[in-house]
């Protein structure tokens, strides 16, 4: 069974505010994943790692920001958060890239 | 870019057969998986299929046809615990990528 993190599971914060929405793993995996899903809709590619020091934009434009300075360790970071980035963000790991496991997620709302 | 199409919804009864399409246009292919995600939770693996044919585990099976761009997710012996939505995911090795389509929500029914 996949051992990765993500917390918090809830985040109902005011506009403007910063957060951080971690997420861990504790199966060595070098590549990890930020997606973003709203209800009902498809994962969208927002961030990706191959390792440590290395971060790379995913496929759909997004604010926020992420940081790798450990391996188990994969954290984003919204600077001011606002209505529009209310959805369900998705960490996942992958050994090889491609069967990858997904943490439970963070369900934010922004109002 | 890429292209991922898969039915928006299908309903089958429990205990039958459905099968759930998935077509795609990508550059380069290196893969298809399939996975499962029940209401608000994550996505959880199901299938890779990397070379044509099908690829048999219990009571799912999934189908690649890479020179048609098609694949399909078949479920078997449909339980009341299926219902959920069944994401095609195309990887890109060039990228290290999964693209995900729309996903195909399934309700099983008595």
């Amino acid at each position: 069974e996949a051992d990765i993190y993500q917390t918090p599971r809830y985040l109902v914060i005011g506009t403007g505010k910063k957060i951080t929405l971690e997420c861990s793993q504790t199966m060595g995996h070098d590549k990890m994943y930020w997606y973003q899903q709203d209800p009902g809709m498809e994962l969208h590619l927002i961030h990706y790692s191959y390792g440590v020091n290395s971060t790379e934009k995913g496929d759909l434009s997004s604010e926020s920001t992420v940081s790798r300075i450990r391996t188990e360790h994969f954290p984003l970071t919204l600077e001011s958060a606002r209505p529009s980035h209310t959805s369900q963000y998705l960490c996942a790991s992958s050994e090889t890239g491609n069967e990858q496991y997904f943490g439970p997620g963070t369900r934010l709302t922004v109002t | 870019g890429q292209n991922i199409d898969q039915p928006t919804e299908m309903t089958a009864t429990e205990g039958a057969i459905v099968q759930i399409n998935c077509t795609y246009q990508t550059s380069g292919f290196n893969g298809l998986f399939w996975y499962q995600q029940h209401a608000g939770e994550a996505p959880t693996f199901l299938s890779y299929n990397v070379l044509d044919g099908l690829e048999e585990k219990g009571r799912f099976s999934s189908f690649l046809s890479r020179s048609k761009g098609y694949s399909y997710l078949l479920l078997k012996e449909l339980q009341m615990k299926d219902s959920a939505s069944y994401l095609c995911a195309v990887f890109t090795g060039g990228g290290n990528k999964l693209t995900f389509g729309t996903g195909t929500q399934l309700k099983v029914e008595l």
